[in-house]
């Protein structure tokens, strides 16, 4: 079955900086790969989300990249703000199933 | 909309018990599913119905578990006789036809004591 790998597990920067969370994922049949942002004790939300016949997609602050070739996808979070801190995660659906693999997160910390 | 509404919010049980919990989708999705969600772990998935067909199940879902949506609306997820490794955060989320994103619930946190 699909496998997705998450990293870094954490990740601190300061104000303003650029963020980058990078995901592998092993099945070359996955076809969507969204992006959540958990904050503590919340409900996870998507922020972004690419299709696999896109190599790049951008949303203001937030850009996702995927490579097919190598198999993995990117988010980052340009300019970032205090209010940015939370646990993101990757996803990926297989073509034809409705199941999300989901990595193991990333808790993103920005510094005043 | 109105969100993905789940309860209850918590829940506390002891081990041994039969515990129920419940999901309203938002109101045009016809697709729920149910995710587990463990602390400092990403949500795993359980099981995924379109309307009131239960299409997808995981294989972690032992026969311990069973989730219902008899009318295509709400959804149930039952868990019988708990364990402590049941201690979760048991996710539900919806979404409308096509190929949609999806929308989680608040979840309902279970611990077994």
């Amino acid at each position: 079955g699909e496998n997705v790998e998450q990293h870094p597990s954490t990740l601190s920067v300061q104000e303003g900086d650029s963020a980058v969370i990078k995901c592998t994922y092993s099945d070359s049949a996955s076809n969507y790969f969204p992006w959540y942002k958990q904050e503590l004790g919340k409900r996870p939300q998507l922020i972004i989300d690419i299709r696999s016949n896109v190599g790049e997609k951008k949303d203001q602050r937030i850009a996702v990249t995927l490579n097919k070739t190598a198999k993995h996808f990117s988010l980052h979070i340009t300019e970032t703000q205090p209010e940015d801190s939370a646990v993101y995660f990757c996803a990926a659906k297989l073509a034809g199933f409705q199941k999300l693999v989901f990595g193991t997160g990333t808790r993103l910390l920005v510094s005043p | 909309d109105t969100g993905v509404s789940q309860n209850p919010r918590h829940k506390i049980t002891k081990r041994g018990q039969n515990v129920t919990f419940r999901c309203d989708p938002i109101s045009e999705h016809n697709r729920l599913y149910w995710y587990r969600q463990t602390l400092g772990q990403g949500p795993e998935f359980l099981t995924y119905f379109q309307n009131e067909a239960q299409l997808e199940k995981s294989r972690l879902l032992s026969d311990r578990f069973s989730a219902e949506r008899p009318k295509g609306s709400f959804s149930t997820l039952e868990i019988q006789r708990t364990e402590q490794g049941d201690s979760a955060m048991y996710l539900c989320a919806s979404s409308p036809p096509g190929d949609s994103p999806l929308h989680f619930g608040n979840g309902t946190r279970l611990t077994v004591t």
